[in-house]
């Protein structure tokens, strides 16, 4: 059974251009959350979707966007990058009925140069 | 806000040494409190929730009794091995605010 699977592992971007990163959840699993990891922080909640729609926002500004399709998986996408967005982005999935804790992808690092 | 305090680190132990981890949080309600821990190169890993409070999590030797009095999660093994050597995250509720995390080091 694959856990949750994020896509690329890691990725190099130019100020100001987007990015578009992608992950797929647990099998099971119908909730996707975003966190943005800085080097030596803890995850910092980004967003989470349900039902295809975002349900809860942490403190990001609207150049962080998502999506979440009919088969769970998700995307985030920034727009206008900036060198601070240079951090792990971890997806998680779960599910909204059942027992709690997330499970947690391998994240994608992303550099903005 | 919600917000989670976590004991600094680095931490630093012997194998076999007894390991706490400091954990307090501030929230509204009765959150639902987590401990995840994260190996180098890797995601997150769920190691044990709590629900309400006095509940017990525990997992592979890991403890965190949920203190609803001292608003605390504290993270504690009786003998610690070289394999946990990590960093630990103390979090809270369905939206994960996680702490700062605190790096353990364990040396044979």
């Amino acid at each position: 059974d694959a856990g949750v699977t994020q896509s690329p592992t890691h990725l190099i971007k130019t100020r100001g251009q987007q990015v578009t990163l992608r992950c797929s959840p647990k099998s099971g699993h119908d909730t996707v959350s975003w966190y943005q990891q800085a080097l030596g922080q803890g995850p910092q909640f980004i967003f989470q979707y349900y039902e295809e729609e975002e349900r809860q926002r942490g403190n990001f500004p609207d150049r962080f966007s998502g999506h979440q399709f009919p088969n769970y998986s998700s995307e985030l996408n920034v727009n206008a990058l900036l060198l601070g967005d240079s951090a792990l982005y971890l997806c998680a999935s779960g599910r909204v009925q059942g027992s709690y804790g997330y499970t947690f992808g391998s994240g994608t690092r992303l550099t903005v140069v | 806000g919600d917000s989670v305090t976590q004991m600094e680190g680095p931490v630093t132990l012997s194998e076999e040494a007894f390991l706490t981890i400091n954990c307090t949080y501030t929230a509204t309600g009765y959150p639902s409190l987590f401990w995840y821990v994260q190996y180098p190169g890797e995601g997150l890993q769920l190691l044990l929730k709590a629900t309400k409070a006095d509940d017990k999590g525990s997992n592979k030797g890991f403890e965190a009794t949920y203190r609803k009095e001292t608003t605390s999660f504290h993270l504690e093994k009786g003998s610690v091995q070289v394999s946990d050597s990590a960093v630990y995250f103390c979090a809270l509720d369905e939206k994960l605010t996680f702490g700062t995390g605190t790096r353990l080091t364990i040396i044979p």
